[in-house]
């Protein structure tokens, strides 16, 4: 069974960092392209970075290009989203995403890890 | 800035009755496009990708269409359980960009 288990959330003031985990289980980890997925209190999902399986190329949404790094670790089955110069607007529960053999829509998705920006 | 539009934001609809929502892409897709259904509190759920493929698991009454830069899910019976909030997401290269979201209710 897939498992993704986000991990490493918490309080942290603006302009300062944090990274969050998504521990992978369940299936070849290295063969899948993996994306974080954010949601801010009452609003709806937006993209935020993905990675391909490789871990070479890396995207980003322009909210966060600069500020987030997107990597993983094929040998420990985990992806990572390191997140600087935190703001307000950064405050969202962020969930790891992965497709299947068949599809890189986003089937499998973690529970989800709140980080809260604020003072 | 690549967009997806869906509409309506919301909408109030009778047990029983059929709904449809749009979503339409600012560059063409292809088919790659994705609906999402999610409940309050809880992860997404994929319902469709490729645009019409219907996951497995998923029932009967919900149906997606279109290619290119028009899209549509349409919920053929709405029922109780069927109160979300669903989302269509481009998945073809980036940005994987979201629609704002349609959320369900029952009329």
């Amino acid at each position: 069974e897939v498992q993704l288990l986000e991990s490493g959330g918490g309080l942290v003031q603006p302009g300062g960092s944090l990274r969050v985990s998504c521990a992978a289980s369940g299936f070849t980890f290295r063969n899948f392209d993996m994306g974080w997925v954010r949601q801010a209190p009452g609003k709806g999902l937006e993209w935020v970075s993905s990675i391909k399986s490789s871990g070479i190329e890396k995207y980003y949404a322009g909210s966060v290009k600069g500020r987030f790094t997107i990597s993983r670790d094929n040998s420990r089955n985990t992806l990572y989203l390191q997140m600087n110069s935190l703001k307000a607007e950064d405050t969202a529960i962020y969930y790891c995403a992965t497709g299947t053999t068949y599809s890189s829509s986003w089937y499998h998705w973690g529970q989800g890890t709140l980080v809260t920006v604020s003072s | 800035d690549f967009q997806m539009t869906q509409s309506p934001s919301s909408l109030s609809a009778p047990v029983g009755s059929r709904v449809t929502i749009t979503c339409r892409a600012s560059q063409a897709i292809n088919n790659y496009l994705a609906w999402y259904q999610q409940k309050p509190g809880k992860v997404p759920k994929l319902l469709i990708y490729a645009a019409s493929t219907l996951q497995s698991g998923v029932p009967s009454r919900f149906s997606g269409s279109g290619s290119g830069t028009d899209f549509t899910l349409t919920i053929s019976s709405l029922q109780a359980e069927d109160v979300a909030t669903y989302y269509c997401q481009k998945y073809n290269s980036a940005p994987w960009t979201f629609g704002q979201g349609t959320k369900v209710d029952i009329k």
